[in-house]
């Protein structure tokens, strides 16, 4: 039973690009989560999506930031025109319910860096 | 606003002792923890959790310790090997479909 996958694990942009984090949940997991991870600090929820749907996007940065989860393929969390200030860790998690009543998965991570 | 918190960012520990890291935690309404370990280059794993209608709870060597009184949540680790060697996260759920997570607390393992 594989875990929660992501790809790229290391990413490379200059700024202005474009980035694109990819997701597959864990087998029967409909639920997932993206969080974004700075260097010696703890991580931050970024969007709550279901099959979809966005179920939660207050941790999002209002410009440049989307997300998305289709009925086919893997989740894909999209940084638009990357700054300096992007680059982090970003993890995604899935659950097969929500989190609190089910528990959440964490994927490798991609480590974004922008040049 | 609501945060979660750690009172140590590094803690070293003897091979073969016990560790016990604290978090501390701000939303009342918070009725579900988590402890996750996070090694270097990894994604964080779960470890053990807890509800809010429990005290304690005992996992294989680990046991986290809930104290809704003082919201004070601790994750102990018995016989600390050096695989225990991570950055440990205490995290919660305060009703809505996310985690909050603290900054982590450092656990490193002498041998």
């Amino acid at each position: 039973n594989a875990g929660v996958m992501q790809n790229p694990r290391h990413l490379v942009r200059r700024r202005g690009q474009e980035a694109r984090l990819r997701c597959s949940p864990m087998k029967g997991h409909s639920h997932v989560y993206w969080y974004r991870q700075l260097p010696e600090e703890g991580l931050k929820f970024m969007v709550y999506l279901q099959k979809e749907n966005i179920i939660d996007e207050s941790g999002m940065p209002k410009e440049r930031f989307s997300a998305e989860f289709p009925k086919e393929g893997p989740s894909i969390l999209r940084i638009q025109q990357v700054v300096r200030g992007d680059s982090a860790a970003y993890f995604c998690a899935s659950s097969r319910r929500e989190v609190g009543v089910d528990t959440q998965y964490f994927g490798p991570g991609t480590r974004l860096t922008v040049l | 606003g609501e945060s979660v918190g750690l009172h140590l960012p590094t803690l070293s520990v003897q091979e073969g002792d016990n560790s016990i890291i604290n978090c501390a935690y701000s939303n009342s309404a918070s009725d579900y923890f988590i402890w996750y370990k996070q090694e270097s280059g990894k994604g964080p794993q779960f470890i053990i959790d807890i509800r809010s209608n429990m005290d304690k709870r005992q996992g294989q060597r680990v046991t986290v310790l809930l104290n809704k009184t003082v919201k004070h949540l601790s994750l102990q680790i018995a016989a600390t090997q050096p695989g225990d060697s991570a950055v440990y996260f205490c995290a919660e759920n305060g009703g809505y479909q996310k985690v909050t997570f603290g900054t982590g607390t450092k656990l490193q393992v002498i041998p």
